[in-house]
């Protein structure tokens, strides 16, 4: 079974644009997660998706935002880059509440 | 702010020696429990979890949970130089599957 895929791996971005970060989680799971890893904040938890709709909401701005397609597959955005958003973004899915989550490879996002 | 505390290491042992790795949570409610392995410039990669008090082996690794005490550990048996990584703790924290992380402990096995 495939694993969860995150595309793309890398990103340069300068400051004030916007990015799009896709996942495909691993085939039946229907909860999708994005984490934010820094080496000053470790992993922070930005939000996670069941069936389309968010669930839980971590503690960043209103420029971080997602969306779950009805195959699973979701997106998250950030609008308006600032340096402070370099990080290592990384997506995970799982089977079911309170279940394992399975990372993906993650996206590295750089932002100048 | 629900927090889970590792100590960051770096944790030095010689190959063939258990590695201990230890996690405190400060949420009495949580229920699931958390161990990854990163290397560096990868990913998470799941190495166990946990539900319930006691112990839950799996290969080289045990997991222990004691939840009156709040705390969570990892064994490694045997360790390899192969097991130096850095050891993410989470914990399930509140509903649905938001997981709050440690630092993670850096382990480093020498031969």
């Amino acid at each position: 079974k495939a694993g969860v895929t995150q595309t793309p791996r890398y990103l340069i971005k300068t400051r004030g644009q916007q990015v799009t970060l896709s996942c495909s989680p691993i085939s039946g799971h229907r909860s999708v997660s994005w984490y934010q890893q820094t080496p000053g904040q470790g992993l922070q938890f930005l939000f996670e998706y069941f069936s389309e709709t968010q669930r839980n909401k971590g503690n960043f701005p209103g420029r971080f935002s997602g969306r779950q397609f009805s195959n699973s597959r979701s997106e998250m955005n950030v609008s308006t880059l600032e340096l402070g958003d370099s990080a290592l973004y990384l997506c995970a899915s799982s089977l079911e509440d309170g279940s394992p989550l399975h990372f993906g490879n993650g996206t590295r996002l750089t932002v100048t | 702010q629900k927090e889970v505390e590792q100590n960051s290491g770096p944790l030095s042992v010689p190959e063939g020696a258990i590695a201990s790795l230890n996690c405190t949570y400060s949420d009495r409610g949580s229920q699931s429990f958390f161990w990854y392995r990163q290397y560096s410039g990868k990913s998470p990669e799941l190495i166990m979890f946990i539900y319930s008090n006691g112990d839950k082996e799996d290969g080289r690794f045990t997991a222990q949970l004691n939840k009156a005490s709040q705390y969570v550990s990892l064994l490694i048996r045997d360790s390899q130089p192969s097991d130096s990584a850095t050891y993410l703790c989470a914990v399930k924290s509140g509903g649905y599957n938001k997981l709050i992380f440690g630092a993670g402990t850096r382990l480093a096995v020498h031969p």
